[in-house]
């Protein structure tokens, strides 16, 4: 298996513009996990499905961020519009089942100029 | 709901010498406690887990101690070595039902010295 995807893996972008972050999750994993990591704030999870179905969504910092998870094979997060304070590395993580082991991917650094 | 601290924050020991890392959790509910390892510009993995049924784990130079009673638990790194060097994260299990996520440390950044 290739692990979880994620695209792109570099992102930068001007402040006002629409920025979509993609993630394909491990075949199989029934879990998905949004999480913004800044040297600030650390890792912070921002929504999380289970069975494609939005869990918790309290992280989410804000109404211009937004994340679907249309089928069990891919999720997207978009800012719009997106901010300066926005930039961090974005991370998709999945689990096979609940409260276990998170598999994550290789992040996309976003840079809002 | 669930709250991690995870202490010190920075961690500098000389090679060949132990590191522990030491992290508390509010919720008695909570029944699983991963350590995560993150290299500078890589992804979080996971290198050894516990869950409550279980007093200690250990994998080779790794290991992991619970105390479900003071709600805490310990990641120890005997023979350290300079690919050591990482951020670690230590995590708890949500509670309740349907909750699958994991409550996060704020991270220790382990310095090994040669």
């Amino acid at each position: 298996d290739a692990g979880v995807i994620q695209s792109p893996r570099h992102e930068v972008t001007e402040m006002g513009q629409e920025v979509t972050l993609r993630c394909k999750p491990i075949s199989g994993h029934n879990s998905l996990f949004w999480y913004r990591q800044t040297m600030m704030r650390g890792l912070e999870l921002l929504i999380y499905f289970n069975n494609n179905v939005p869990i918790d969504d309290s992280g989410m910092p804000e109404d211009r961020f937004s994340a679907k998870m249309p089928n069990a094979s891919f999720s997207t997060l978009k800012i719009q519009p997106s901010e300066p304070r926005d930039s961090a590395v974005y991370f998709c993580a999945s689990s096979l089942a609940g409260a276990d082991e998170q598999y994550f991917g290789p992040g996309t650094r976003l840079t809002v100029t | 709901g669930e709250n991690v601290e995870q202490h010190p924050s920075t961690l500098s020991v000389q090679e060949g010498d132990s590191a522990v890392i030491k992290c508390t959790y509010s919720d008695s509910a909570s029944n699983y406690f991963p350590w995560y390892k993150q290299e500078l510009g890589k992804r979080p993995q996971l290198i050894i887990d516990i869950r409550s049924n279980v007093g200690e784990k250990k994998d080779q130079r790794i290991a992991v101690t619970l105390n479900k009673t003071a709600k805490h638990f310990s990641l120890h790194i005997t023979e350290t070595q300079p690919e050591d060097s990482a951020v670690y994260f230590c995590a708890a299990s949500g509670s309740g039902t349907g909750n699958y996520q994991l409550i996060w440390g704020a991270g220790t950044k382990l310095i090994i010295k040669p």
